[in-house]
């Protein structure tokens, strides 16, 4: 069974990067994810897809401070030179026969 | 610019029903499969459910299987969820989204607002 693994928080000042983890479950680390992010009484906004290989899509306007990699059963959203509307909740997503799964999201801090 | 309009929330008791819309435009909304997450206040998101781009496809969490319908009108470039038998535990908010792809399951490049939906006595 799929399951998609997020650490609940993470923080960092104005002006650092930080580096966000998407974990999925044994057995799928061949699968695509979307990356998306939700500020604070807002809907979802789309950042990327993100495939394996790290080859990602990203949405339109989404600056290129976020960026994505891969490696293995890990998916990353890194945040370069932070600023504060980035303090946000991230959630990643993806799929199965089953149905969509999300992650149960990061809350970004920019402290 | 791509926009996804809900409306239908609001307060109902449970067993009763409702039913949400989520209006459509700014992409071409019959070549795309739409779907419905929702998210408790202060949780995570949960997908809902889910409709091809004709609406030969539709699929649900077995969380609401039985209970809800997901629809679409092309001609209105319109999403609808029928929501019957609801339940406090389906109080959240209801999240229109659009699929990448015509139909399967892909990212979710656009979302809307959201439609509050509280179930309660």
């Amino acid at each position: 069974q799929l399951v998609v693994t997020q650490s609940p928080s993470a923080s960092a000042p104005p002006g650092a990067s930080v580096k966000l983890t998407c974990t999925l479950s044994s057995g799928h680390n061949t699968y695509v994810i979307a990356w998306h992010q939700q500020q604070p009484g807002k809907g979802p906004q789309y950042l990327m897809k993100l495939n394996s290989n790290g080859s990602q899509k990203k949405g339109d306007g989404i600056p290129d401070r976020f960026s994505g990699s891969s490696s293995g059963a890990e998916r990353y959203l890194t945040i370069s030179n932070l600023q504060p509307e980035d303090e946000a909740d991230y959630y990643c997503q993806t799929w199965d026969t089953g149905g969509v799964i999300f992650g149960g999201g990061t809350k970004l801090t920019v402290l | 610019e791509v926009q996804l309009v809900e409306s239908g929330g609001g307060l109902v008791q449970p067993g009763k029903s409702l039913r949400l819309s989520c209006a459509a435009s700014g992409f071409t909304f019959d070549s795309y499969a739409m779907h419905w997450v929702r998210q408790v206040p202060g949780k995570g998101l949960e997908w809902v459910s889910g409709i091809s781009w004709n609406g030969a496809t539709k699929d649900y969490a077995d969380s609401v299987k039985g209970r809800f319908t997901i629809s679409r009108d092309n001609a209105k470039s319109s999403l609808h969820l029928q929501m019957n038998g609801l339940r406090p535990e389906d109080t959240a908010f209801y999240f229109c989204a659009k699929a990448g792809y015509s139909s399967g399951y892909d990212v979710f490049d656009f979302w809307g607002q959201g439609t509050m939906v509280t179930v309660s006595s």
